[in-house]
This record gives structure tokens, sequence and C-alpha cells, in this order.
């Protein structure tokens, strides 16, 4: 296995587009998180699935944001109507379970610019 | 509420050098586990350490130790005999078992080592 992987690597878009992430965590792992991470900045939880469940959100993930993993496996995370400030490093992580002490391993993340 | 604060933003040492990198976390739960994950240039956190509640030993790993005390609700970092390749953006991040069992992240600092 090659790890966690992410597409697309980096991504520019208008603002009021939506945009479309995807994750495909290690193939054994059914804990999926969803991380973003501004310059300076350590990594903000956003949302987390064990298996197709989401058993979590932050406050963070406004109205506009949405994520899925339909099938246990990859996930996608969705922001609509985009802004400006949402422009920033989107992480994916991915562990077994129990999630809350084992490592998660993080892909390469989704660089977004909203022009 | 989880809070990890790591106070210094930026370090720079001599190849060669020790130094130790500080973090200071808050927590409500009695059981939690504290991790040091490694962003080096490329972009990539790589997993470091973990350690939980119950467990005060320090940990040795090659060059890198960690002391953890829960007096000073602490979890330091020693980099031995720095080399450039440790140049990176460290962070700290607790997760605990009782109040969402997601990371939360310090800040990070980053380190550069000068050859």
């Amino acid at each position: 296995d090659t790890g966690v992987s992410q597409n697309p690597r980096h991504k520019i878009t208008k603002r009021g587009q939506n945009v479309t992430f995807r994750c495909d965590p290690i193939s054994e792992h059914n804990r999926l998180y969803w991380y973003r991470q501004t310059l300076g900045q350590g990594p903000e939880f956003l949302t987390y699935f064990q298996n197709e469940a989401q058993l979590e959100k932050s406050r963070l993930l406004s109205d506009r944001f949405s994520a899925e993993r339909p099938k246990g496996s990859f996930s996608t995370l969705e922001i609509q109507r985009t802004e400006q400030g949402d422009s920033a490093m989107y992480l994916c992580a991915s562990s077994e379970s129990p999630g809350w002490y084992n490592e998660q391993f993080f892909g390469p993340g989704t660089r977004l610019t909203v022009l | 509420a989880q809070k990890v604060t790591q106070a210094q933003t930026e370090i720079s040492v001599v190849e060669k050098e020790d130094v130790t990198l500080d973090c200071v976390y808050e927590t409500r739960d009695t059981t939690y586990y504290l991790f040091w994950y490694k962003q080096p240039p490329s972009g990539e956190l790589v997993f470091l350490i973990r350690r939980n509640s119950f467990d005060e030993q320090n940990e040795i790993s090659g060059r890198y130790s960690w002391n953890f005390q829960k007096s000073t609700s602490s979890f330091n970092f020693t980099i031995t005999a720095s080399q450039v390749v440790d140049s990176a953006v460290y962070f700290c991040a607790l997760s605990e078992y009782n109040y969402g069992q997601n990371f939360v992240f310090g800040p990070g600092t980053r380190l550069s080592v000068l050859p």
C-alpha cells in the first residue's frame, strides 16, 4: 500500500464556484479524517468517518462544506460557493480503530486557492 | 477545552547542536494521548511518537527523545546532535478519550538547522 493519496494536489478556483476533493485512505483503515491547514498553523479538525458513518463534525464545517464516504473506502469533501477564506491546504488522514489513540497517517494534501 | 500550545514559533540552530521543542497542553480528561508529528518542506505530516496519559516514562529513539510530565502538562521533544534533515515544522497533538476523539494540533514550531 502506498499510503494516503489525495487528488487533486492543487486547485485554483474563482469565488462562488464549487470544488470537490478526493481522499483514498490506507486500505485497511476504517477511520478517515479531514483537516484544514492555513499558513503557519497546525491542522484544524473538520470531520471524521468510521467506515461510511460520519461521526463528528467541527463547528468549522459550515453548511457549504459536505463530506461523504459512501462505501467506507474513499472520501470526498465538497465546498460549495467557495469564498476567499476557504483558501487553505486540505489534509486527509486515516487510521485504524479506535482512532483516538492510533496514529493518523496523512496524505500530501490538496492546496485550494480561491481567487 | 482541549488546547495545545507550542510557544516557540521558530528556532534556528547550527548543525550538531541539541534543541528542545516545547509542548504544553490543556485537557479535561484523565485519559488522553499525546503525539508529535514532523512536517518537512515537502509538506506531508509524518508521525514520530505517541504517549498515553498513564505512561510518564521518557522515551529515546536514536537522536530523538521525549519528556512527558503530567505535573506541568508538558510533552517536550529533544533532538540531539541536530542535522540539516531535521529542518521541518514540528507539531504536538492531543487526543482525548471522553471529549471528542479527534486530534487537536498545536500551531507548530519551525526548526531550521543550519550547516
